[in-house]
């Protein structure tokens, strides 16, 4: 299996432009989770989703930010228009049960640089 | 509030040596409590999750204990080896299922040879 899969690894933009993140959980998998970690912060669940429907979006800072599961096997969580403290390493992680208290597999992050 | 505290906030050992790091929440009604390893430049990958009603679970060389009375949590590494360096943090979940997660600021360890 290939893991959570997500893209780009890395991605640098200038304040103000779109940015969308991607991930590909487990296939099987029915709850797919987004998460921000920052030296600051840590790392904070932004939204969850099972079977692609969005469950909690409490963690979602402002507006700016949106996540879309359109089938089983893809997400995305966009920022517009993208902050300077927007940067941080965002991982998508799923799991084979629905809500947050089963094992989660982490994706490897995208490091987001907003300049 | 629901807190999840971490020590120390990093932490050295020689190869070899034990250590134990620790986890204290707040967090109520408690579901369960978890141990992540993030390796630098990776993403969390899960190393035990106990409920209120266990409390030593071990992979390998991690031991995690848990006192749902005192609300504390360790994780006891034995004979570290280099590739433990990395972050370790305590994550808890508050009843009922699917309440949000409550994250620790993690402890960096150094192993060193």
């Amino acid at each position: 299996d290939a893991g959570v899969i997500q893209s780009p690894r890395h991605e640098v933009t200038e304040m103000g432009q779109e940015v969308t993140l991607r991930c590909k959980p487990i296939s099987g998998h029915n709850s797919l989770f987004w998460y921000r970690q920052t030296m600051m912060r840590g790392l904070e669940l932004l939204i969850y989703f099972n079977n692609n429907v969005p469950i909690d979006d409490s963690g979602m800072p402002e507006d700016r930010f949106s996540a879309k599961m359109p089938n089983a096997s893809f997400s995305t969580l966009k920022i517009q228009p993208s902050e300077p403290r927007d940067s941080a390493v965002y991982f998508c992680a799923s799991s084979s049960a629905g809500g947050p208290d089963y094992e989660q597999y982490f994706g490897p992050g995208t490091r987001l640089t907003v300049t | 509030k629901n807190q999840v505290e971490q020590s120390p906030q990093s932490l050295i050992i020689l190869e070899g040596k034990n250590c134990t790091l620790q986890c204290n929440y707040t967090v109520s009604p408690f579901s369960n409590l978890r141990w992540y390893k993030q390796d630098t430049g990776r993403g969390p990958v899960s190393l035990t999750i106990m409920t209120f009603s266990e409390n030593t679970k071990s992979n390998g060389r991690y031991t995690a204990t848990l006192d749902a009375d005192t609300k504390q949590s360790s994780l006891h590494i034995t004979a570290s080896q280099l590739s433990d360096s990395a972050s370790y943090i305590c994550v808890v979940s508050a009843y009922p299922p699917g309440n949000k997660l409550v994250f620790g600021a993690g402890t960096i360890l150094r192993v060193k040879s």
